[in-house]
């Protein structure tokens, strides 16, 4: 399996510009994390999906960002519009456990820059 | 606040020496995990230990963990230079109806030639 894959890689944007960040999960994980890692705040959990369904999004900063999953191998996150504090890496990683909370397999992640 | 936090922040030594990082939590957990990151890369998982586990070993790797005083540590022995990243634990914490893992902000290990 080719892992957890992410595109795109690096995206450098300026302020008020749509940024879409896309995600690939390993075949047959069930579970789907977004996270967001900075250096001043670490790696925050943003959204994660259970079977194509968001469970938990209370790590999402606000209505700027959005996450779906149509299908079990393909999610996205959004930011409309994006802003100079979203500059960040962006990880995804997927999982299969049956309570959300064993390993998790992470992409290389999408480092984004808003200028 | 995180509910994982490794200490120390930084730590820097030889290689063939001893490392050893600690992590300190807050409320109870069903399990603690162990990653690695190398700089510009994604995580990678290296332990995971129940809480109902003391002790498990993986290699060069040994984790304790100890729930009544709620910190784990993560030991690498006759480190090498390709162990230089940054070791995250991370716990299961149980939230508004869904459990998920919490990621403390990290050790960055240096291993000097």
């Amino acid at each position: 399996d080719a892992g957890v894959i992410q595109s795109p890689r690096h995206e450098v944007t300026e302020m008020g510009q749509e940024v879409t960040l896309r995600c690939k999960p390993i075949s047959g994980h069930d579970y789907l994390f977004w996270y967001r890692q900075t250096m001043m705040r670490g790696l925050e959990l943003l959204i994660y999906f259970n079977n194509n369904v968001p469970i938990d999004d209370s790590g999402m900063p606000e209505d700027r960002f959005s996450a779906k999953m149509p299908n079990a191998s393909f999610s996205t996150l959004k930011i409309q519009p994006s802003e100079p504090r979203d500059s960040a890496v962006y990880f995804c990683a997927s999982s299969f456990s049956l309570k959300g909370t064993g390993e998790l397999f992470f992409g290389e992640g999408s480092r984004l820059t808003v200028l | 606040s995180q509910q994982g936090e490794e200490d120390p922040q930084a730590l820097s030594i030889q290689e063939g020496e001893n490392a050893t990082m600690n992590c300190s939590y807050k409320t109870s957990i069903n399990n603690l995990q162990w990653y690695r990151q190398n700089s510009g890369r994604g995580l990678v998982h290296l332990i995971l230990i129940r809480s109902n586990e003391r002790e498990k070993h993986s290699g060069r790797l040994r984790v304790t963990l100890d729930t009544s005083k709620k910190s784990s540590s993560l030991l690498i022995t006759a480190s090498r230079a390709a162990d230089t990243a940054s070791y995250f634990c991370a716990t299961d914490r149980y939230r508004a109806g869904a459990q998920k893992l919490v990621f403390g902000q990290g050790t960055r290990l240096t291993i000097n030639p």
